[in-house]
């Protein structure tokens, strides 16, 4: 059973610590995306990757956000220093299979508190 | 930019009822249109993705329809069940210089009464 899987998927941390997501994408799957949610802002696109290269970024704040995909089983989303406004569920999203339809699957969502 | 919006933002309806969600969008240019399901606390789940050149998906009592023209999308859920509540999000892949980038709207949240 395919699926993306996110690490860690809680994390409490205080205001100025470096903060580090992880996600594994679908095996096979070219596009990965970084989402963050909110209930005030709903969805927000950070970052994508097609084939471990960044292709929009302009959704995150530069000074503290990076995004990278190291490998192709392994995307990472850091914070550093955090704040707590940074407070949200992030999600990762997979796709661009073998099927060519650009449909999205979802990881279950890191839930970052910054106190 | 591509805006999407769905409406109602909240609908509560009684156990066995059909409904429809509503989902519109500004920017008729678009790859294709996917439906998503999110409980409480969780994940997005997809359920149905429509491809631009598509008018409509269907799996199980879920039916999806896309009108790109119009910019409209609609999600028709047969015969309801308290399983069925949680939020429906649709989002939109646009296809001018926007790469694979998904523009999701803000959601409709469901309560199926038993």
């Amino acid at each position: 059973d395919a699926r993306v899987t996110q690490t860690p998927r809680d994390k409490v941390t205080e205001m100025g610590q470096e903060v580090t997501m992880r996600c594994q994408p679908i095996l096979g799957h070219n596009t990965v995306f970084w989402y963050r949610q909110t209930m005030m802002q709903g969805l927000e696109l950070l970052a994508y990757f097609r084939n471990r290269a960044p292709l929009d970024d302009s959704g995150m704040p530069k000074d503290r956000f990076s995004a990278e995909m190291p490998d192709a089983t392994l995307a990472t989303l850091k914070i550093q220093p955090s704040e707590p406004r940074d407070s949200a569920v992030y999600f990762c999203a997979s796709g661009g299979g073998t099927s060519g339809n650009n449909e999205q699957f979802f990881g279950p969502g890191t839930r970052l508190t910054v106190l | 930019k591509q805006e999407v919006t769905q409406i109602p933002a909240a609908l509560s309806v009684p156990e066995g009822e059909n409904l429809v969600l509503n989902c519109s969008f500004t920017d008729s240019a678009i790859y294709n249109l996917q439906w998503f399901r999110q409980d409480p606390g969780k994940g997005l789940t997809s359920l149905l993705l429509i491809q631009s050149s598509q008018r409509e998906q269907t799996s199980g009592r879920l039916n999806a329809s896309l009108d790109k023209s119009s910019g409209r999308s609609t999600l028709y859920i047969a015969a309801s069940q308290p399983g069925d509540s949680a939020t429906y999000l649709c989002a939109v892949m646009g296809a001018r210089n926007t790469g694979n980038q998904f523009y999701f709207g803000t959601g409709t949240s469901l309560t199926v009464i038993p």
